[in-house]
């Protein structure tokens, strides 16, 4: 079974500097997506970033970007010049590339903005 | 971009009645949808795949007499809460693939409340 791991609980960053979160999975798959989800106070999940499995390039999205390690099976999220606005869950989640197939979620990691 | 309306957001029942939870595609079809469960400070966990015109399959300690789910239409499942109790209060998400990219898109979920 496919199992995704957040080992920081809680992070917390400055306005304006730079966060990296981590995530580590385990599969044995070859083809699947990695995505990071954001959920804030609001409760609504947001789609921050996703990467396929089968691009070596790593994903980026305006000062969202990601540190895919295919071998490790790390997927770390960077947070560049990171706003009041980022203080949120984050959700690291798995899924294999088959229709229909579910997301697996990581524990999450609360990150806070301190201004 | 695809959007999943989820209703009730916020629902109060007496201990021993149904709830219904809807979730709807707005502006695609979801062959398959999800429901997950999220208690406070904690990650989604998933409780059952919804498949329109057939049975959902549920996750392994969800009971499905008491969590009824039910995709009739290319755009909408119903999750059914029987026999409410307190403990069952929660926070239901719904979601569904919202393209070939393998993202998903997530309803606003619905925080239910047993008395």
């Amino acid at each position: 079974a496919q199992t995704v791991t957040q080992s920081q609980p809680e992070m917390s960053v400055q306005e304006a500097e730079t966060v990296t979160l981590s995530c580590t999975y385990d599969t044995s798959e070859s083809d699947y997506y990695l995505f990071w989800y954001k959920q804030p106070p609001s409760r609504q999940m947001i789609l921050v970033i996703r990467q396929e499995a089968y691009k070596q390039q790593n994903a980026t999205e305006n000062r969202f970007s990601v540190n895919f390690q295919k071998a490790a099976k790390s997927f770390s999220l960077k947070i560049s010049d990171s706003q009041l606005g980022d203080a949120a869950m984050y959700f690291c989640a798995y899924r294999r590339n088959n229709a229909g197939n579910m997301l697996t979620f990581g524990g999450g990691t609360r990150l806070m903005v301190k201004p | 971009g695809a959007v999943v309306s989820q209703h009730p957001s916020r629902v109060i029942c007496k201990s021993g009645t149904s709830v219904k939870i809807e979730c709807r595609s707005l502006d695609f079809q979801a062959t398959t949808m999800f429901w997950y469960r999220q208690f406070p400070k904690q990650s989604l966990m998933l409780m059952a795949t919804s498949n329109e015109g057939s049975k959902a399959t549920y996750e392994q300690g969800v009971e499905k007499d008491k969590f009824l789910i039910n995709h009739a239409s290319l755009t909408l499942s119903t999750l059914t809460v029987t026999s409410a109790h307190p403990e069952d209060s929660s926070f239901y998400i719904c979601s569904a693939r919202d393209g070939p990219r393998g993202g998903y898109t997530f309803g606003s979920g619905t925080r239910l409340t047993v008395v």
